[in-house]
């Protein structure tokens, strides 16, 4: 079983949906939670970043942590075509190195 | 964030040959790591720099194959030493937060395709 688990997608969704993606993890040591954007042919953009479980809200973007489930969400309102791209997200411990999802692809059609 | 550069952007290079790719920080870290990411797939961490003690690889990366420099807290290389077609790759570097948290900002990347 990977450490981190997410589902890679394809996700497509028409624009202005509201999008959420998720990943589970097993390791119930990790504290810190990210999010990051990838572009194709650019490298990963740190989009959110929480400590521990609760919400955590910057424009169109929500990242929910779920520490008992060991469960991360982000949620995209208003989807835009320009929100197309690999999201990835990444876990770990102070002072440790990160692990990273698969990465889940999506498509915002316009 | 901190603004990192990567060069070269992309190369292709011929079998058993060597390629060194350099990774510029625009202010001190003290932390910066190096990836591979294969088409299609997530991120593998390659190893970690720091600045004054010697790399510190991951399971399946020896330094023999990848070596690294660190010689100040600004700058980086990664060397793909011996390249075969299943080292072709994006290869990444990342610089850890000056902020005390688990953060990471990343370059743009290094394509790298061996024929």
């Amino acid at each position: 079983q990977k450490e981190v688990e997410q589902d890679p997608g394809p996700l497509s969704v028409p624009e202005g949906a509201i999008v959420s993606l998720n990943c589970t993890y097993s390791n119930s040591a990790f504290q810190y939670f990210m999010w990051y954007r990838q572009y194709s042919r650019k490298g990963p953009e740190l989009l959110m970043y929480t400590y521990s479980s609760g919400n955590k809200e910057d424009g169109r973007f929500t990242a929910q942590v779920d520490k008992s489930s060991k469960y991360i969400s982000l949620f995209i309102r208003d989807s835009q075509p320009s929100d197309s791209a690999t999201y990835l997200c990444a876990m770990g411990r102070y002072g440790n190195k990160l692990v990273f999802g698969a990465g889940t692809i999506l498509r915002v059609k316009s | 964030s901190a603004v990192i550069s990567q060069k070269p952007s992309r190369d292709i290079c011929q079998r058993g040959t060597s390629l060194t790719i350099q990774c510029q920080v625009d202010s001190q870290v003290t932390m910066m790591f190096w990836y591979r990411q294969q088409p299609g797939q997530s991120l593998t961490l390659i190893a970690t720099a720091n600045q004054g003690s010697e790399a510190t690889y991951e399971s399946g990366f020896v330094i023999d194959k990848f070596p690294i420099s660190r010689p100040n807290l600004t700058f980086s290389t990664l060397t793909v030493s011996n390249m075969s077609p299943e080292d072709s790759s994006i290869y990444l570097c990342s610089v850890g937060s000056s902020g005390g948290t688990n953060e990471q900002f990343f370059g743009p990347g290094t394509r790298l395709t061996v024929l």
